[in-house]
């Protein structure tokens, strides 16, 4: 069973736009989130973050919302640049389990110039 | 400030054989984490080490074994490797185990 979810394979938006990439998760046990970035050939870079009890945070172009009772999350850049082109993964954590992360299936954005 | 270092990059094996992975954790983080990523699975959690402990385990089977040693440089080991087994492993590491989480670039292992 899949516990984090990424519905959307591939995004494709205009440089200069929003990228709004989504995430479901199924595990009320999960209270910490997290967006990395994946370049080919490269590891998971980490974007932000944010605790179950706040429902937004903010680092420069990137935003973070969580909405709990319908246990979505969703990543929004703006704007949007194409070095922002990559695989964006949304994982999550149980603060039992720190140490352990359960990721989505990740999403590829493509900004086109 | 030196990143996550993984090694080899890159391994190619044969079936039935064994394999180490090495993962070198930023400076003062004792707490390192293993994941296999595969097209299929995506990215999967194997295990976590905190100050030479497994604490805690994902479910892949016996012949996927680790350890960390005192400096918290930590060891992947597969045995009887299969063409299943073919797939990038990351190593990510934290301060005291909590988050974020920061990776190595992986050692992508081919089995022939």
């Amino acid at each position: 069973d899949q516990q984090v979810k990424q519905n959307s394979p591939s995004l494709s938006v205009q440089e200069g736009r929003i990228s709004i990439l989504n995430c479901d998760y199924t595990n009320s046990m999960f209270d910490y989130f997290l967006w990395y970035k994946k370049y080919p050939a490269e590891g998971p870079t980490f974007l932000i973050s944010i605790s179950s009890i706040k429902d937004k945070n903010e680092d420069g172009r990137f935003t973070v919302f969580l909405n709990k009772s319908a246990k979505h999350l969703s990543l929004h850049i703006v704007p949007s640049q194409p070095g922002d082109s990559a695989v964006y993964f949304c994982a999550a954590s149980a603060t039992s389990n720190t140490g352990k992360l359960i990721f989505g299936q990740g999403t590829t954005l493509q900004v086109k110039p | 400030k030196a990143g996550v270092t993984q090694t080899p990059r890159y391994l190619i094996k044969t079936r039935g054989q064994q394999v180490t992975l090495s993962c070198s954790p930023i400076s003062g983080h004792r707490s390192v984490s293993w994941y296999q990523q595969t097209p299929g699975q995506g990215l999967q959690f194997l295990f976590e080490y905190f100050s030479e402990t497994q604490r805690n385990k994902g479910n892949f089977p016996g012949r996927f074994s680790g350890r960390q040693f005192s400096n918290s440089r930590s060891e992947m080991n597969v045995s009887t490797l299969e063409l299943g087994d073919s797939a990038l492993y990351l190593c990510a590491s934290s301060l005291m185990g909590g988050q974020p989480q920061h990776f190595g670039d992986g050692t992508r292992l081919s089995i022939l």
